[in-house]
């Protein structure tokens, strides 16, 4: 199957400072990325939609301002944590979609820890 | 507004057992389920994906069922292992393909 490389798989960042997670599809190229987030015992939230070129998509309640996307090339979405605070705690997850009717792959997933 | 909803919750079996975790979802206008397994801390593993104009799939011991118009899914494991023991995740494709509303999984435990 298709591979997706999230980096880091964990961070831990004081509270304040900004973070950056990197997704990238290592063997195809991906027309969308999906970003997800998931609080302990909880499942995925889709957080935003990112298509390459142009802005990302983002789900009713979550930041644009807080969690900025770039989708600069077909092969590499990040996610920015901006300001990060305690409560942006939680696994980060991206999956990428190669196009064509085909499912999306995920990424190992991050997590992030702010103190 | 798409909600999927994943009986039950936890289940705890020993090992051998046949099992049948549920997934039901509230709008039938979907492009595909998808079945995952997460392990704890882990990312997703994908199962199975079942078209919408398909009502099953099978890989293996599981084989998963979809029944679109009742708006209902289920996973069925044959011959449970303790290496089966995850959370299982039932994901729609609702609103844009591959754009994935997920249940809040199911906690399996399988005990030799």
């Amino acid at each position: 199957g298709a591979v997706v490389s999230q980096h880091p798989s964990w961070v831990i960042c004081k509270s304040g400072t900004s973070v950056k997670i990197e997704c990238r599809s290592l063997d195809f190229q991906a027309t969308t990325m999906f970003w997800y987030r998931q609080f302990p015992k909880q499942s995925l939230m889709l957080m935003a939609t990112s298509n390459e070129g142009s802005k990302a998509t983002y789900e009713q309640g979550v930041e644009k301002d807080k969690f900025l996307i770039n989708h600069a090339s077909l092969t590499l979405s990040t996610l920015t944590v901006t300001s990060a605070h305690p409560e942006d705690s939680s696994f980060y997850i991206c999956s990428a979609y190669p196009g064509g009717g085909t499912e999306a792959f995920f990424g190992q997933g991050t997590r992030l820890t702010v103190v | 507004k798409q909600e999927v909803t994943q009986i039950p919750a936890a289940l705890s079996v020993p090992e051998g057992e046949n099992l049948v975790l549920n997934c039901s979802f509230t709008d039938s206008a979907i492009y595909n389920l998808q079945w995952f397994r997460q392990d704890p801390g882990k990312g997703l593993t994908s199962l199975l994906l079942i078209q919408s104009s398909q009502r099953e799939q099978t890989s293996g011991r599981l084989n998963a069922s979809l029944d679109k118009s009742s708006g209902r899914s289920t996973l069925y494991i044959a011959a449970s292992q303790p290496g089966d023991s995850a959370t299982y995740l039932c994901a729609v494709s609702s609103g844009g393909y591959n754009k994935l509303i997920f249940g809040a999984g199911t906690r399996l435990a399988v005990h030799p």
